[in-house]
């Protein structure tokens, strides 16, 4: 059974950098059949995409965020991670990872982490 | 790249069939077969219904359907049930290589 689950600070201060981990259980990040992304939805709100990778480096990102994103993975631990630069209150969502088919849609999801910008 | 179009709220009694629209350009819906349709229910994660415009993932009740025309995009549920209410997203690859989201509607079962 596939599980992916969202870990890292549930706060973090204005004009810093929030940094997520996702740890993927079931299945292995090597795959070559899957991709894994990052998706975030502001409380209230709709869902965003973030980006999109392969284990192997090719990555995938949103315009309006690629200047300040930076994924990687680790295969050796089974994770991939976010790192979103400069976050400002209207960052502070809550961000789910996510097992996808190419980048076309994801299949399985974490169950998402509550991240809050503050001031 | 814009968000794709969908109504903010649609509503049916049980039993009864909705449909839900998602409009988008040329740059995605148009020219890809790659639309998907997420069931989101409050407080939870996204689930996927519909992928590829019309197809379903094991497990997901073939009362969910999709379909495809021109720039629109559309997920039907047919025999409404009250565990459909729910926000729904569409999903759409781009020209880009990027993927955009709809706005969400939320389904109101009467």
């Amino acid at each position: 059974q596939l599980q992916l689950q969202e870990s890292g600070p549930g706060l973090v201060k204005a004009s810093e950098t929030l940094s997520l981990i996702c740890t993927v259980s079931g299945d292995s990040i090597s795959s070559t059949s899957y991709y894994w992304g990052w998706i975030r939805q502001p409380p209230g709100k709709g869902l965003e995409w973030i980006d999109t990778l392969y284990y192997r480096g090719s990555t995938y990102y949103n315009p309006s965020l690629k200047s300040r994103v930076t994924v990687s993975v680790d295969t050796s631990k089974n994770q991939f991670s976010l790192k979103l630069s400069s976050v400002t209150a209207a960052d502070t969502a809550v961000y789910y990872c996510a097992r996808g088919n190419y980048i076309t849609r994801f299949d399985y999801w974490g169950q998402g982490t509550l991240v809050t910008v503050s001031s | 790249q814009s968000a794709l179009t969908q109504p903010a709220s649609v509503s049916g009694s049980p039993g009864q069939s909705i449909t839900i629209s998602c409009t988008g350009t040329s740059s995605d819906v148009h020219n890809y077969k790659y639309v998907s349709w997420y069931q989101q229910h409050p407080g939870k994660a996204p689930k996927l219904m519909i992928y590829d415009v019309t197809n379903r993932p094991s497990g997901v009740s073939s009362r969910f359907s999709g379909s495809k025309s021109g720039n629109s995009a559309s997920l039907t549920i047919s025999g409404l049930q009250a565990e459909d209410e729910a926000d729904y997203y569409c999903c759409s690859y781009t020209s880009s290589s990027t993927l955009v989201f709809g706005g969400g509607t939320k389904l109101t079962v009467l």
